[in-house]
């Protein structure tokens, strides 16, 4: 199957830094991607929808000027957490849809990147 | 708006039981994606299943079968004959989609159960 993956896989960083996290399609082209959020001991939360070269879609709730998305080429998707803060510390999943495949919906996760922030 | 509910927050069974995971859902629309994910401690979503709104039919899988019951609302998971390595936390999921049957491609999760399967 399609692989789809992040990087970096765990990053610890102080408060009011910035964070980078890449998500990419390994071997197929994503139109889309999904980024959810997942606290620990609960459910996942779609935080934002990534679109190839346009502005991402964010849910509600969801602070866009804290949480950037960029969506630059068909295989790679960036978060970045701005000016990051303790109650940012979460694990960040990705998701891509593989095209050919979006009447059925086949969406592959990456592994996932654990943020804490100090 | 779509609503997924896991009313079983855990579950815990001893090796070779039968289990069954809950999963109710709230949707407008006809046309839907049921899914099933396993997140091991690792964290890695694993797939296991996506249903569309139209095929009631159940499914079976090895050790896993699946009832969705439109008429409940219900997309229930089974796991027969357990094994320790069956424990992990199991995610129902719901992504609507258009009349053409096109995902919008946004999973709303329920909570979550998390199953331990003891030797």
């Amino acid at each position: 199957g399609a692989v789809v993956s992040q990087h970096p896989s765990w990053v610890i960083c102080k408060s009011g830094t910035s964070v980078k996290i890449e998500c990419r399609s390994l071997d197929f082209q994503a139109t889309t991607m999904f980024w959810y959020r997942q606290f620990p001991k609960q459910s996942l939360m779609l935080m934002a929808t990534s679109n190839e070269g346009s502005k991402a879609t964010y849910e509600q709730g969801v602070e866009k000027d804290k949480f950037l998305i960029n969506h630059a080429s068909l295989t790679l998707s960036t978060l970045t957490v701005t000016s990051a803060h303790p109650e940012d510390s979460s694990f960040y999943i990705c998701s891509a849809r593989d095209p050919p495949a979006e009447s059925t919906d086949t969406q592959y996760f990456g592994p996932g990147t654990r943020l804490t922030v100090l | 708006a779509q609503k997924v509910t896991q009313a079983q927050t855990e579950i815990s069974v001893v090796e070779k039981e039968d289990v069954t995971l809950d999963c109710v859902y709230e949707t407008r629309d006809t046309t839907y994606y049921l899914f099933w994910y396993k997140q091991p401690p690792s964290g890695e979503l694993v797939f296991l299943i996506r249903r569309n709104s139209f095929d009631e039919q159940n499914e079976i899988s090895g050790r896993y079968s699946w009832n969705f019951q439109k008429s409940t609302s219900s997309f229930n998971f089974t796991i027969t004959a357990s094994q320790v390595v069956d424990s992990a936390v199991y995610f129902c999921a719901l992504s609507e989609a258009n009349a053409g049957g096109t995902s919008y491609g946004k999973l709303t999760f329920g909570q979550g159960t998390i199953l331990t399967v003891h030797p």
